[in-house]
């Protein structure tokens, strides 16, 4: 089955820092992946869209200057949260779908990060 | 999207079928029947889609009823291993996005 990698998988950052994450499809294309975020004990918040080689579409109520999305490639796409702070602190998924319509998603393992 | 509403929890005996329910009584004719399941602190997991024809692989079946208003998962033979959030979302055929309702926690007891 398909396979979708994030890096790092735990992640520990200072308050005021920024932090990247990287998230694979490993053996297919991915025309579109998506960011996802999950506080503890509460389920998947999606958080944008990223389509390879346009702007991702963001969600109402994420900061898009926050939390930057790149899709530079077909098997790469990379959220880098800004200026990090305690409130951040969560875990960040990614997936991946091929293009054909109606096909399920592919989770990345997730993130965690802390901010301190 | 159709919204679903499922169970916050329930317990199954180890060996035995797990029988989860999901009611999606808004479901509109294009929008698939999808299941996933999260283990603690990992990605979910694809288990199985289907439209209105119960669908079965080698993780679950798929059960949805004449009027598609609702479905359930079935595990036959539930493991420890079963032990998770198990989400049934829906989702119309040409919208890729997934949006996760509350889910609900299975726990497989020994």
């Amino acid at each position: 089955g398909a396979v979708v990698s994030q890096h790092p998988s735990r992640v520990i950052c200072k308050s005021g820092t920024s932090v990247k994450i990287e998230c694979r499809s490993l053996d297919f294309q991915a025309t579109t992946m998506f960011w996802y975020r999950q506080f503890p004990k509460q389920s998947l918040m999606l958080m944008a869209t990223s389509n390879e080689g346009s702007k991702a579409t963001y969600e109402q109520g994420v900061e898009k200057d926050k939390f930057l999305i790149n899709h530079a490639s077909l098997t790469l796409s990379t959220l880098t949260v800004t200026s990090a702070h305690p409130e951040d602190s969560s875990f960040y998924i990614c997936s991946a779908t091929q293009p054909i319509a109606g096909r399920e998603q592919y989770f990345g393992p997730g993130t965690r990060l802390t901010v301190t | 999207d159709a919204k679903t509403t499922q169970p916050p929890s329930m317990d199954c005996a180890e060996g035995r079928a797990a029988n989860l329910p999901c009611n999606h009584s808004t479901i509109s004719g294009n929008e698939y029947v999808y299941w996933y399941r999260q283990i603690h602190s990992q990605g979910p997991q694809y288990i199985i889609h289907g439209l209105k024809n119960n669908e079965t692989n080698e993780m679950a079946s798929l059960i949805i009823t004449e009027d598609r208003k609702s479905s359930t998962l079935i595990l036959p033979h539930a493991t420890l291993r079963d032990t998770a959030v198990y989400y049934c979302i829906v989702r119309s055929y040409n919208n890729n996005d997934m949006r996760f309702g509350a889910g609900t926690r299975l726990t497989v007891k020994p």
